[in-house]
């Protein structure tokens, strides 16, 4: 089956520092990647969605500038997370489709843990 | 923006039963997915599924637009289908919100 991985798994900085978050497909071709966000003990929260070569759309509310994804080709998306505060600290999760369309499954990577301190 | 219910909050099953989840949503949508999160946290895109019936395996769901309410049936429950199912929908152009999700537990 399709493979995605995170890397790293889980990361602690310091406030005011930047992280980069990797999202790769193994062993197919992402034309989509999707970044979510989860709350300790809490649902899910779709931050963005990215299509290889263009800019990311991203939802309501979440700050473009502070979250900056690249997808710059058709297995490898990352989330960086600019100037991070302790109020960041989450489990982010990416997803990838080999198409743009909902009706094709998302097979998802086994998260990022992010601690600020 | 769009209020997204689903219930039971907790299920707890003996290995073998069957389960159904609800996920209520106060607008007309675009977009209804599915997704089960296993206790380590590796999510699952179950269904896409804004209208209509689907189903896969001992999985099916059943999404009823008109009165604004999806279905997830869980059929012979075993105890890899613990975790938390989460349903989430968009209506529009508005953020995809999720609703807080059913812990399922299923006991052998």
């Amino acid at each position: 089956g399709a493979v995605v991985s995170q890397h790293p798994s889980w990361v602690i900085c310091k406030s005011g520092t930047s992280v980069k978050i990797e999202c790769r497909s193994l062993d197919f071709q992402a034309t989509t990647m999707f970044w979510y966000r989860q709350f300790p003990k809490q649902s899910l929260m779709l931050m963005a969605t990215s299509n290889e070569g263009s800019k990311a759309t991203y939802e309501q509310g979440v700050e473009k500038d502070k979250f900056l994804i690249n997808h710059a080709s058709l297995t490898l998306s990352t989330l960086t997370v600019t100037s991070a505060h302790p109020e960041d600290s989450s489990f982010y999760i990416c997803s990838a489709s080999e198409s743009a369309s909902l009706v094709d499954e998302q097979y998802f990577g086994p998260g990022t843990r992010l601690t600020v301190t | 923006g769009i209020q997204v219910e689903q219930s039971p909050p907790d299920l707890i099953l003996q290995e073998g039963a069957n389960s159904t989840l609800r996920c209520n949503f106060s607008d007309s949508v675009n977009n209804l997915q599915w997704f089960h999160q296993n206790p380590w946290g590796q999510l699952i895109n179950l269904f896409y599924i804004p209208s209509g019936t689907k189903q896969n395996g001992r999985l099916s769901a059943t999404t009823v637009a008109t009165e604004r309410y999806s279905l997830l049936y869980i059929s012979s429950s075993q105890t890899t289908d613990s975790g938390v199912y989460f349903c989430a929908v968009r209506s529009g152009s508005y953020q995809l919100t999720f609703g807080k999700g059913t812990k399922l537990s299923v006991i052998p």
